[in-house]
C-alpha cells in the first residue's frame, strides 16, 4: 500500500529558529514529491521535486529529495511566526490521473 | 493564472438533505480534477478522481452513491453529498490537473456542515 508520513507531527519553535521538516515516501509509480503549506484555507503550494539531490530555494525554505532513501526535506530558516502552518508533503505518482497521496502533515508554531 | 475556484466556500445543510459543490478551473482546461476531504486537524484523504467524460475513479472507502461526482466539461467537476449527515461536516477540497502537465492547483476549500 502506498504511503507518505511525515515527521515530526507537530513542532514549536522561537523565532529565529531553524527547523528541518520529514517526509518519507513508499510509493509505486513515484514522479514528484511536493511541499504545501496550508493555514485556514486549503494548501499552497512550495515546492516540487522531481530530481535526486537538487535542492530548490524559494527564500528562506529550501527543500532536496533523495530518491534511493526516499525521503524528502523541507528547511525553514530564520523562522518567524507568519511561518507557523501544517506543512504537508505529497507524492504524485505517474497513473490514477496523477494522484497525489498526503501524509499527515507537520504542524509547526513558530514562538515570538 | 492557473486559478481554482469552489463554491460555495462554506454551506449548513440539515441531515437527510443534498449539498452539491462546484469547482472550477478559471483559466486552463482540467481533464482531470481530485476532490479530498480533510477533517479537523487530520491531512487530506483524496476521495475520488474525476475525468472528464467519464465515470469518477473513487478510493478505497468511499460511497460512490453517497459522493456524486460529475466531470461534464474541461472547467467544471461538481460533487454532490446526498442525504447528508453531520459526520460528512468536513472542509472539502477539490484540485484540478493541466492538462498539459502534472502540476494540480486548489481550489480555496468548501466548509459544509450538516445540523
Amino acid at each position: 500500500e502506498d504511503k507518505v508520513v511525515q515527521s515530526p507531527l507537530s513542532l514549536v519553535v522561537h523565532e529565529g529558529d531553524t527547523v528541518t521538516l520529514n517526509c518519507s515516501y513508499e510509493v509505486t509509480n513515484f514522479r514528484s514529491l511536493l511541499w504545501y503549506k496550508q493555514e485556514k484555507k486549503a494548501p499552497t503550494f512550495l515546492f516540487m521535486l522531481t530530481s535526486s539531490g537538487i535542492e530548490k530555494k524559494s527564500g528562506r525554505l529550501s527543500s532536496i529529495l533523495d530518491k534511493k532513501e526516499l525521503f524528502s526535506i523541507l528547511n525553514i530558516t530564520a523562522t518567524q511566526t507568519g511561518d507557523s502552518a501544517i506543512y504537508l508533503c505529497a507524492a504524485l505518482v505517474y497513473n490514477q490521473g496523477g494522484k497525489l497521496i498526503f501524509g499527515q502533515g507537520t504542524e509547526l508554531s513558530v514562538k515570538p | 493564472g492557473a486559478v481554482v475556484s469552489q463554491h460555495p466556500s462554506w454551506v449548513i445543510c440539515k441531515s437527510g438533505t443534498s449539498v452539491k459543490i462546484e469547482c472550477r478551473s478559471l483559466d486552463f482546461q482540467a481533464t482531470t480534477m481530485f476532490w479530498y476531504r480533510q477533517f479537523p486537524k487530520q491531512s487530506l484523504m483524496l476521495m475520488a478522481t474525476s475525468n472528464e467524460g467519464s465515470k469518477a475513479t473513487y478510493e478505497q472507502g468511499v460511497e460512490k452513491d453517497k459522493f456524486l461526482i460529475n466531470h461534464a466539461s474541461l472547467t467544471l467537476s461538481t460533487l454532490t453529498v446526498t442525504s447528508a449527515h453531520p459526520e460528512d461536516s468536513s472542509f472539502y477540497i477539490c484540485s484540478a490537473r493541466d492538462s498539459s502537465k502534472y502540476e494540480q492547483y486548489f481550489g480555496p476549500g468548501t466548509r459544509l456542515t450538516v445540523t
